[in-house]
């Protein structure tokens, strides 16, 4: 089985300034891993995701995360946020095994961008 | 095209009532899911379908959920004696086969049991 661990249920942080969310996984089998965010009022969105390859993946609005195996962790970095970032974020895994493509989340991250 | 879509937006019912919440699934999209989304549990999966095949129903909480995909495209989950703990959003997803990477959610329900 597989599980997630997000440590920070909220993250304030000041509009322009760095920010990073931690994701930890733990599974006896490889996995992809993922980011989703949920905005305001809206559905889940994949942000970005990691299958194979290179460790540094990127999504088109300026976020990264960095896959390391060593350490199982999945973290989400933003050099500098804008207001309208302001979401609740979820680190999830799936196995990469056959049989569907089951996510497994963690418990959410609220990142609070203010002025 | 269409995302996924889910109805009703919102549902509030008694205890010990049923509940049919619909999914529609992204048109071509032939694996579907429903997770539930709830303060004291987070973000979990329910059950899974793959075109005609059986479904995984490894995530339902009690025999009290069920859920059935006609001719491999909408998606009805059932709660039968709904009781208060059940209450929070269901969400539903499709992706376009068993080994696609990336699924897309509708809305949700909220269902809010009374």
């Amino acid at each position: 089985a597989q599980s997630v661990t997000q440590l920070d249920s909220q993250v304030p942080v000041f509009e322009e300034a760095p920010v990073e969310l931690r994701c930890n996984y733990s599974s006896s089998v490889s996995v992809y891993l993922f980011w989703y965010v949920q905005y305001p009022n809206q559905g889940l969105q994949l942000l970005l995701k990691h299958l194979s390859g290179s460790t540094l993946v990127e999504s088109i609005n300026g976020f990264e995360a960095e896959f390391n195996k060593s350490q199982t962790s999945f973290h989400l970095r933003k050099p500098s946020v804008h207001i309208s970032d302001t979401a609740e974020y979820f680190c999830a895994v799936s196995k990469i095994t056959g049989g569907g493509n089951k996510l497994t989340f963690g418990t959410g991250t609220q990142l609070k961008v203010e002025l | 095209g269409a995302g996924v879509s889910q109805s009703p937006s919102n549902k509030v019912t008694e205890k010990g009532k049923d509940v049919e919440l619909r999914c529609d699934p992204i048109s071509g999209h032939t694996a579907l899911y429903w997770y539930r989304q709830s303060l004291g549990q987070g973000l979990e999966f329910l059950i899974y379908f793959q075109g005609n095949s059986a479904p995984d129903k490894s995530g339902l909480p009690s025999d009290r959920f069920s859920a059935e995909r006609t001719g491999g495209s909408v998606s009805t989950l059932t709660i039968q004696r709904t009781q208060q703990e059940d209450s929070a959003v269901y969400l539903c997803a499709s992706s376009l086969g068993p080994y696609s990477d990336e699924q897309y959610f509708g809305p949700g329900t909220r269902l809010t049991v009374t």
